[in-house]
């Protein structure tokens, strides 16, 4: 099983519509992070949270938000979703501990999100 | 915050032949430089990073180089194979920061 799983990998919805992406973790990691991949823009946070009671906006987190509802968990909402949020969504973490570990992010495989 | 800018955007090399793909940053308290591959269909993954107190880092056939003082490091990929293509991403922080800023990403394609 992969340390970091995302569901659904893929989705097709329409504008207006409200959209949950789950991610849960099997790496023991405290910090969890929501990206999104553009093609030409890299990828830009959302939201990160360093454990289950902290939660912080990220660089583009209007239009969003989260929930850590456990350790391993923490998803994504998209209140009523927008064709401009079609993009790739990607859930990491990171050991909250050690010199290096903040720093070293493992990725789930991605969530495809269509907005019509 | 930091900014970090990345090129080329997409490269294409012959099979055997080296690439290099470089990035700068602008925030000069940033001292940890990862790079991330991006196969198809999967998430980012760390191949290597390399740190501010060092200004070559090499594993088997990839190496990064820095220079703090120009603010650009850069992924050396020797020998490339079919299997080296990819879209990297370079990535710049200062340690233990909240958040990766990542370069906008280059797609490697090694032709046979």
């Amino acid at each position: 099983d992969a340390d970091v799983t995302q569901t659904p990998r893929n989705r097709i919805t329409k504008t207006g519509k409200r959209i949950m992406l789950e991610c849960s973790q099997t790496k023991g990691h405290d910090r969890m992070y929501w990206y999104r991949q553009d093609p030409g823009l890299g990828l830009r946070l959302i939201y990160y949270s360093f454990d289950v009671k902290d939660i912080n906006k990220g660089e583009i987190s209007d239009g969003y938000s989260v929930s850590r509802q456990a350790q391993a968990k923490f998803s994504l909402s998209l209140e009523s979703a927008i064709p401009n949020q079609t993009a790739l969504y990607f859930c990491a973490t990171a050991s909250g501990t050690g010199r290096s570990g903040a720093n070293v992010l493992t990725f789930g495989a991605g969530s495809r999100l269509t907005v019509l | 915050g930091e900014n970090v800018e990345q090129h080329p955007s997409t490269l294409s090399v012959q099979e055997g032949d080296s690439a290099v793909i470089k990035c700068t940053y602008s925030d000069s308290a940033s001292n940890y430089f990862p790079w991330y591959k991006q196969e198809l269909g999967k998430g980012p993954q760390l191949i290597i990073d390399i740190r501010s107190n060092v200004g070559e880092k090499k594993d088997q056939r990839i190496a990064v180089t820095l220079n703090k003082t120009a603010k650009h490091f850069s992924l050396h990929i020797t020998e490339t194979q079919p299997e080296d293509s990819a879209v990297y991403f370079c990535a710049a922080t200062e340690t233990g920061a909240n958040n990766l800023f990542f370069g906008t990403g280059t797609r490697l394609t090694v032709i046979p």
